[in-house]
């Protein structure tokens, strides 16, 4: 099946600092999606974006398709942005679901 | 519009035994599919139905079934549960199954 790394596994900033996550896939993909795990286990939908670049607020990403590989850029860090960040991708399977394949995250802690 | 519900949240079953969980999704979305949560294999995907079929399954035993009703809400069950069942279970629904991802809060399960 198809492989999900993302790096760092873990990363431990303080308030008001950047970070960029990575996640490589080892597939042509036709869905990826990015995920916020908060400290209850709740998954937060991020983004959509099987290509292409998108934004809101402090939060942004970019998937170079061609490249196999995403990047979620979180700016201006704050508490609340702790947790665990997925990377999930479904391979371009030329139709149906397959279901989404999750990398083992990163485990971002926001230090006042 | 309410997000994703999941019904119960927490579970204890000891060996043996059966357990069903269940799930409603966003109102109008079609594609309901559930994974699994451990801390050693993380998240993985069990299976996914569509308009009351299930259109693909993951790498888990036969113990492991589902099925969804004419209103999208789903179920799945586990049979002769195992220790190694205790988990997260998470259940998430989409427009078409390969559209953005909704997860409820989910059900952990714990099996003694």
């Amino acid at each position: 099946g198809i492989q999900v790394e993302q790096s760092p596994p873990d990363l431990i900033l303080q308030e008001g600092a950047n970070s960029t996550l990575r996640c490589n896939f080892s597939d042509s993909v036709n869905n990826l999606q990015w995920f916020h795990q908060n400290p209850w286990g709740q998954l937060i939908n991020l983004f959509y974006i099987p290509s292409g670049t998108k934004q809101n607020g402090r939060l942004s990403a970019t998937t170079v398709a061609t490249e196999r590989y995403s990047l979620l850029y979180i700016s201006s860090s704050q508490t609340t942005d702790s947790g665990v960040y997925f990377c999930a991708v479904e391979r371009n399977s030329g139709g149906g679901a397959d279901g989404l394949t999750f990398g083992k995250g990163t485990h971002l802690i926001i230090q006042p | 519009k309410a997000g994703v519900t999941q019904t119960p949240r927490y579970l204890i079953k000891t060996r043996g035994q059966q357990v069903t969980l269940s799930c409603s999704p966003i109102s109008g979305h079609r594609s309901v599919s559930w994974y699994q949560q451990t801390p050693g294999q993380g998240l993985q995907f069990l299976f996914e139905y569509f308009s009351e079929t299930q259109r693909n399954k993951g790498n888990f035993p036969g113990r492991f079934s589902g099925r969804q009703f004419s209103n999208s809400r789903s179920e799945m069950n586990v049979s002769t549960l195992e220790l190694g069942d205790s988990a997260l279970y998470l259940c998430a629904s989409s427009l078409t199954g390969s559209s953005p991802l909704h997860f409820g809060n989910g059900t952990r399960l714990t099996v003694t």
